[in-house]
């Protein structure tokens, strides 16, 4: 069975802090990784996507990839209240299909 | 910004009646996806559809379960008969050719009674 595995949560960080969310993955097969924000009652929305390993910066948020380690993370810099959702990570395979961990709720406190 | 859309956002349905989900993918894509959500669950993966066809479908997706593009623009679900376990936010997403991510609609709650 391949799974992706989240802490659940919920993170607490202060506003302004950076925020560490973690996923590991045990298929080494898979190709692309995604980060995915879900507010509560909505749809996933895209925030990045990796597929090599290293780091990948898009504004405040920055992906990291260790193949090796079967590891993603998502560092959210200058977190701000409304960064406060659940953060899905996401691993694809060659089929297209999603697998998506169970999500770690945050919550950034003004 | 271009968007999936799905309808309706709320369904409620008794047990044994079918339902059929309706999605309207952006235009020019050509991958389309369910996936459902129980509360307070992971989001699972139901099925992929390309080319007119089922290009993959997990456990979930059994004979109760079916996928149609009727016609050009709508992308459908149908559950035959429903059981109280169908209960959950069901989510049509769709992805361009050669596009790595893809678009979730803002998903149809289901509840069945």
């Amino acid at each position: 069975q391949k799974e992706v595995e989240q802490n659940s949560g919920p993170l607490s960080v202060p506003e302004g802090a950076i925020a560490s969310l973690n996923c590991t993955y045990s298929d080494r097969g898979s190709q692309s990784f995604f980060w995915y924000r879900q507010y509560s009652g909505k749809s996933p929305e895209l925030i990045m996507f990796i597929y090599s390993n290293g780091d990948k910066e898009d504004g405040r948020f920055t992906a990291q990839l260790n193949k090796a380690s079967q590891y993603v993370s998502l560092l959210i810099r200058d977190s701000q209240p409304s960064d406060s959702a659940t953060y899905l990570c996401a691993v694809n395979n060659q089929g297209g299909k999603l697998i998506f961990g169970q999500g770690t709720e945050l919550s950034v406190k003004p | 910004e271009p968007e999936v859309t799905q309808t309706p956002s709320h369904q409620v349905t008794q047990m044994g009646q079918e339902v059929i989900l309706r999605c309207v993918p952006i235009s020019n894509h050509l991958y389309f996806y369910w996936y459902r959500q129980i509360l307070g669950q992971k989001v699972e993966f139901l099925v992929s559809f390309y080319n007119n066809e089922i290009s993959e479908k997990s456990e979930i997706f059994d004979d109760q379960f079916s996928v149609e593009r009727p016609d050009g623009s709508n992308f459908t679900l149908k559950i035959r008969s429903t059981k109280l376990e169908d209960s959950a936010m069901y989510f049509c997403a769709s992805r361009g050719q050669g596009v790595i991510g893809y678009t979730f609609g803002s998903g149809t709650r289901l509840t069945v009674v």
